[in-house]
């Protein structure tokens, strides 16, 4: 199946810093990744819709400030957490579909980026 | 897209099938059922879906009651490397495609 990779797989930075995740389809093209965010013991939160080429759509309560979104190519879209405190430590998860397959196909997952804010 | 309610946990044998349920009463005629997995620490895999009928592939299969109210996924012969969480989701393939995950049922397969 489709691949989808993320980097960094972990980062630890200190509070107020700025932090830049990268979410890539390695054999499609993805003109919609999404990015979602994992607490520890809890399910996983739709953060943004990342669309190639044009403003991303953040759902309700996400901070589009804090959490900026690229999608400048159709292989690559970026989620940097500005001026990261403690409680924006999680998990960071991307993922894509291949636009090419039917709208009913699957998502591809990466495999996540963990964020730790001290 | 129609919410799912799942069993927050089950328990099952190494080698022995396991089925995992999901209601989702209000589904609409045009929402598909999928199931995803979550292996600790790891980013969710794509199972299995359906609209109405019994699908089958390579990693498990996917009943779907008459009504559609509710679905089970089995995974015929259970490993230790399929203890995992397992959300079920209902959506419509509309333009946006997102996936909007519950709280899911963890699995543990015991040796």
């Amino acid at each position: 199946g489709a691949v989808v990779s993320q980097h960094p797989s972990w980062v630890i930075c200190k509070s107020g810093t700025s932090v830049k995740i990268e979410c890539r389809s390695l054999d499609f093209q993805a003109t919609t990744m999404f990015w979602y965010r994992q607490f520890p013991k809890q399910s996983l939160m739709l953060m943004a819709t990342s669309n190639e080429g044009s403003k991303a759509t953040y759902e309700q309560g996400v901070e589009k400030d804090k959490f900026l979104i690229n999608h400048a190519s159709l292989t690559l879209s970026t989620l940097t957490v500005t001026s990261a405190h403690p409680e924006d430590s999680s998990f960071y998860i991307c993922s894509a579909r291949d636009p090419k397959a039917s709208p009913r196909s699957e998502q591809f997952f990466g495999p996540g980026t963990r964020l730790t804010v001290l | 897209d129609a919410k799912t309610t799942q069993p927050p946990s089950m328990d099952c044998a190494e080698g022995r099938a396991a089925n995992l349920p999901c209601n989702h009463s209000t589904i609409s005629g045009n929402e598909y059922v999928y199931w995803y997995r979550q292996i600790h620490s790891q980013g969710p895999q794509y199972i299995i879906h359906g609209l109405k009928n019994n699908e089958t592939n390579e990693m498990a299969s996917l009943i779907i009651t008459e009504d559609r109210k509710s679905s089970t996924l089995i995974l015929p012969h259970a490993t230790l490397r399929d203890t995992a969480v397992y959300y079920c989701i209902v959506r419509v393939d509309g333009a946006t495609n997102k996936l909007i995950f519950g709280t899911g049922t963890l699995l543990a397969v015991q040796p």
